[in-house]
């Protein structure tokens, strides 16, 4: 089956402080990938979505200036949550499609800030 | 009306035991379902797409009715193993997933 990873698996840093979280489709060639947050005990809620080569999709709500996405290849996206508050700790996965429609999801990483 | 609802659970069964989900969705434009299995603090795993004459795999059964807008998910002779959170997810075409809340689901010895 298609291979999703993410890195780093956890993060904790202080207020204030930027993270980059990537995501690499490490068998397959990805154009759309996207990423999620999970609260505890919460689904899954869609943030955005992050085309190869263009601008990423934002869901209502989430503030493009504050997660920054960029899918510089057909392999690599990443998430930048800028100038963190404890209210951005959470649980973030991506997911990639290949051809078909199902999508793959990486391991996650957990945001904890302090 | 949330768009994918699901009962949070959780169910508790023993052992061999069969346990039944439901999900229902309110796009009547949906034409994609999957049931997704996540563990505790991991990412979700796809279990199995749901097609419209319904499908089997081994001890897992999926089912959709259209036109009550629901999908299923029977899980026969329950394992210890099955013990997750079990997501419905839906789309609309080649678009992005609508994940439900999830049923949790323990299998106790």
């Amino acid at each position: 089956g298609a291979v999703v990873s993410q890195h780093p698996s956890w993060v904790i840093c202080k207020s204030g402080t930027s993270v980059k979280i990537e995501c690499r489709s490490l068998d397959f060639q990805a154009t759309t990938m996207f990423w999620y947050r999970q609260f505890p005990k919460q689904s899954l809620m869609l943030m955005a979505t992050s085309n190869e080569g263009s601008k990423a999709t934002y869901e209502q709500g989430v503030e493009k200036d504050k997660f920054l996405i960029n899918h510089a290849s057909l392999t690599l996206s990443t998430l930048t949550v800028t100038s963190a508050h404890p209210e951005d700790s959470s649980f973030y996965i991506c997911s990639a499609r290949p051809s078909s429609e199902t999508q793959y999801f990486g391991p996650g990483t957990r945001l904890l800030v302090l | 009306r949330k768009e994918v609802e699901q009962d949070p659970g959780p169910f508790n069964v023993p052992e061999g035991a069969t346990v039944a989900f439901n999900c229902t969705y309110s796009n009547s434009a949906s034409q994609s379902f999957f049931w997704y299995r996540q563990d505790c603090r991991k990412e979700p795993k796809l279990l199995m797409s749901v097609y419209s004459s319904g499908n089997e795999d081994g001890r897992f059964t999926a089912q959709l009715n259209r036109a009550s807008q629901y999908i299923s998910l029977l899980i026969r002779d329950s394992k210890l193993s099955d013990s997750a959170t079990y997501l419905c997810a839906v789309s609309s075409g080649y678009s992005t997933l609508t994940f439900g809340k999830g049923t949790m689901l323990l299998v106790s010895p």
